[in-house]
Parts: structure tokens; C-alpha cells; sequence
């Protein structure tokens, strides 16, 4: 079966630091894969999305960047996090049939400081 | 574009009270429709989809019918539980194969509550 993992769960960074999460999924090959920011428990605001190893996709211009290194494998990155970075951030996946939908990851709460 | 309208929340039942919660969709194209449900500090899960007119997607006690004539998903359940409680999100989305690339677009979200 397929599984999602998202980690960490939370994290504090202060203002500047860098960031890196991770997110990878297993039991299926060339997913897509999607990472989402939701603010204030409610919106889901797409960031990057990405079809294959090394194309990424943005929706939204921001201090956020995202890499695909492997098949399975999508990290979303950050040089120098800002206060309004904070925010539950989701990964998700994909398969390429009609209506399949997502399989989200458990989510990382990021609160910078 | 596609876009996805949910009824306004919170909505706010008593234990055991029948749900409605409306969604209605534009879209160019045929679309499959998805209800996903997001506990307290957790991710989203799939509740229930349908990806064709007139499917009737159910899970859990709750059912959702794809109405193409009034674009429609609403997400119904008969007897609603405290567990129950979460936010709930209608969403459409096309072929992964295709040039939307799979993504979905989703709605606000309802916050439901259920008092006992």
C-alpha cells in the first residue's frame, strides 16, 4: 500500500534561519506531488507542485522554493524563513488517473519566531 | 477558472441532528469531486468522491451525490456525532494526466461542531 511521510511535525525556527522539510512517499513511482500552506486552520493555499524528478512547478511567488531530487522524494526550502512564513504546511500526492484525488501527508506546524 | 463554493461556517449541531453541507462547483470540463475531512492538527483524509454524474459517493455514515444539472456535491449525514467534528472541504479536480497536472481546487472550508 502507499504511504506519505511528512516530517517534522513542528518546528520554531527564528526570523532568517534557513528551513528545509521533507516529505516522501512510498509503495508507488513517479507520483505527483503537491506542497500546500493552510493558514489560520482553514484555506489551503497551493505552493509548488511537481510532475517528475526536477520539475517544480510555482503558484505563488514567495521566499519558499521546492526541489524533487527523487522520484519520491519533495523538499521545500527556505534561505532565510520571514514571520509570515508560519503556518501548517501539507504535502501530498497524486496518481495519474482520473479521479484518484490527493493522499495527504500528517502536516508540519512551522512558527517562526 | 475552476472554483469551488462551500456553505459559510461554523455550523454548529446538537449529537444525533441531520447535516447538510452545501457545495457547488464551476468548472470547464467534467470534473471528479472529492469531500476531504481535517481533524484538529492533523492533515486532510479523503472522505468520499465521485467522478461521474450521478455517483453517489459515501463513507462513514456520510453521502455526497454528483449532481451535473445544478453542479452541486453537498455533503449529507443522517445523525451527526461529537467525533464528528472537524473542518470539511469540498474539492474538484480533473486527470493527473492532463494540464491541470492533477491539482485540486479546493473550497473554504466548514468548520463543523457537534455539542453532545
Amino acid at each position: 500500500s502507499q504511504t506519505i511521510h511528512q516530517w517534522p511535525a513542528t518546528l520554531v525556527q527564528p526570523v532568517g534561519s534557513p528551513l528545509s522539510l521533507e516529505c516522501t512517499v512510498e509503495g508507488t513511482s513517479n507520483p505527483n506531488l503537491y506542497w500546500y500552506r493552510q493558514a489560520a486552520g482553514r484555506g489551503l493555499q497551493l505552493l509548488f507542485y511537481s510532475v517528475g524528478i526536477g520539475q517544480i512547478s510555482s503558484e505563488v511567488p514567495q521566499n519558499l522554493s521546492a526541489s524533487r531530487p527523487q522520484d519520491r522524494q519533495f523538499i521545500l526550502s527556505s534561505k532565510k524563513l520571514l514571520l509570515s512564513d508560519s503556518g501548517f504546511y501539507l504535502c501530498a500526492w497524486s496518481a495519474h488517473e482520473r479521479g484518484y484525488g490527493y493522499t495527504f501527508g500528517s502536516g508540519t506546524r512551522l512558527t517562526v519566531v | 477558472g475552476d472554483s469551488v463554493t462551500q456553505m459559510e461556517g461554523p455550523v454548529t449541531l446538537s449529537e444525533e441532528a441531520f447535516l447538510t453541507i452545501n457545495c457547488t462547483y464551476t468548472a470547464t470540463g467534467y470534473p471528479s469531486l472529492f469531500w476531504y475531512v481535517q481533524y484538529p492538527g492533523e492533515g486532510l483524509q479523503l472522505l468520499l468522491k465521485a467522478t461521474k454524474a450521478d455517483d453517489k459517493g459515501s463513507n462513514k455514515g456520510f453521502e455526497a451525490t454528483y449532481r451535473k444539472e445544478t453542479t452541486s456535491f453537498h455533503l449529507e449525514k443522517g445523525s451527526v456525532q461529537v467525533s464528528d467534528s472537524a473542518v470539511y472541504f469540498c474539492a474538484l479536480g480533473f486527470n493527473a494526466g492532463g494540464t491541470s497536472y492533477g491539482k485540486l481546487t479546493f473550497g473554504q472550508g466548514t468548520i463543523l461542531t457537534v455539542h453532545p
